[in-house]
């Protein structure tokens, strides 16, 4: 079974600040990982993936997330904050066996001017 | 490339009601959708994978018979509330993906269904 464990539901940060939301999961084989935003009643977006590779990946906006085995986590950065983040943040996990994604509780980015 | 188009956005309609959900793959074949439920402040939870030309696999405590997957084509399936009652209201989001399994999965923008 996977799960996935996103520390902190509410995240504030101001304009220009660095952006940290946490995600650790549980996977019994390799992982791939995922981050999406979604903005109110409407779907998600990918922000970036982890598959293989290198561990340092670049998603849109901004964003990049690290990949680090050994602390079973994949935390999502943006060095400056821009008002238009403020978002809610999925991360998800997928295994090798399912294509279905475990998606994690979620993280509220609110973004003080 | 890769849009997922959901329809209706948002339907309001009275309980007993029947309602159907389309999610579209709009530039590529989707052999795997997926319908996810989200609760108002709450994640995302897998109700169904769906795979075109077979029955749709339910997850633990989804009821088939309530919520009725059709997976017609590589590029449509729809999700059928039967007999919608107001604790089926909810927001409904599709996913579509191709068979590649490190390729993401595309989401729709999600249908908000509040049933009176």
């Amino acid at each position: 079974a996977q799960s996935v464990t996103q520390l902190g539901s509410h995240v504030s940060v101001s304009e220009g600040a660095l952006v940290l939301l946490r995600c650790n999961y549980s996977s019994s084989v390799p992982p791939y990982l995922f981050w999406y935003v979604q903005y109110p009643n409407q779907g998600l977006q990918l922000l970036l993936k982890y598959t293989t590779g290198a561990t340092l990946v670049k998603g849109i906006n901004g964003f990049e997330a690290e990949f680090k085995k050994s602390e079973t986590s994949f935390h999502l950065t943006k060095p400056s904050a821009h008002m238009s983040d403020a978002a809610e943040y999925f991360c998800a996990v997928t295994d090798t066996g399912r294509r279905a994604l475990t998606f994690g509780s979620g993280t509220r980015l609110q973004v003080q001017p | 490339g890769a849009v997922v188009s959901q329809h209706p956005s948002r339907v309001i309609c009275k309980s007993g009601t029947s309602v159907k959900i389309e999610c579209r793959s709009l530039d590529f074949q989707a052999t795997t959708m997926f319908w996810y439920r989200q609760f108002p402040k709450q994640s995302l939870m897998l109700m169904a994978t769906s795979n075109e030309g077979s029955k749709a696999t339910y997850e633990q405590g989804v009821e088939k018979d309530k919520f009725l997957i059709n997976h017609a084509s590589l590029t449509l399936s729809t999700l059928t509330v039967t007999s919608a009652h107001p604790e089926d209201s909810s927001f409904y989001i599709c996913s579509a993906k191709v068979g590649s399994l490190n390729q993401p999965q595309h989401f729709g923008d999600g249908t908000r269904l509040s049933i009176l």
